[in-house]
């Protein structure tokens, strides 16, 4: 069955460094791909996404880019701040197996001021 | 406009009982999906409602159960509780089931078994 594998947290930065969060997936379809966050106290909300192989989803200056050869969906952010202190989950959606949106493990990350 | 609510915020149960979660989509969306998030394990797909059938569920006992209403608000229900089922589950809705529609969350139920 499909499956997302996130890196492991947590991740801790000093404010301004470079974040990359890594996630892979499995999927025998054509899955849209996706980015929530989880901010401390308060419900899951989507960051970005993207539908089709090489879309590149934004927001918020993070990007993440669907890569079909790699499998590979890796979330970016240039310079982070104490605010983007939260948990990150990569998730995928399609049909196979009946129609759900399936979570990575989540990482959560710290930024330090 | 009112997010996904979900009640009660907390629920605390012993082993064995039958514990009753509620949900209440954004206006206007049919799709209601249930999630279990356990410590550590990220979110576990449970169950997806649309339209008042049950479409889809995952990797979980029959005992693990739920229905639609006609105003597309969802009910979750686990009998024979279990200790292992103490986790935050939590409640998402969507206008329709294309794979790019987005989710929108509620802020969860906690449920505690002692």
């Amino acid at each position: 069955g499909n499956s997302v594998t996130q890196m492991e947290g947590p991740v801790t930065l000093s404010e301004e460094a470079f974040l990359t969060i890594n996630c892979t997936y499995t999927a025998t379809g054509y899955p849209s791909l996706f980015w929530y966050v989880q901010y401390p106290g308060e419900g899951l909300q989507l960051l970005l996404k993207a539908t089709k192989a090489d879309d590149k989803g934004s927001n918020k200056g993070f990007e993440a880019t669907y890569r079909k050869e790699t499998t590979s969906f890796h979330l970016e952010k240039g310079s982070v701040q104490v605010s983007d202190s939260a948990v990150y989950f990569c998730a995928l959606s399609d049909y196979t197996g009946g129609f759900k949106t399936i979570f990575g493990a989540g990482t959560r990350l710290f930024v330090k001021a | 406009e009112a997010g996904v609510t979900q009640s009660p915020t907390h629920l605390i149960k012993t082993r064995g009982q039958q514990a009753t979660l509620r949900c209440s989509p954004i206006s206007g969306h049919t799709s209601v999906y249930w999630y279990q998030q356990a410590l550590g394990l990220g979110l576990q797909f449970l169950l997806w409602y649309d339209e008042g059938e049950e479409r889809n569920r995952g990797n979980f006992p029959p005992r693990f159960s739920g229905r639609q209403f006609p105003n597309y608000s969802s009910e979750l229900n686990v009998n024979a509780l279990e200790l292992e089922d103490s986790a935050l589950y939590l409640c998402a809705s969507s206008v329709g089931r294309a794979t790019n529609e987005k989710l929108f969350f509620g802020s969860g139920t906690q449920l505690s078994v002692l």
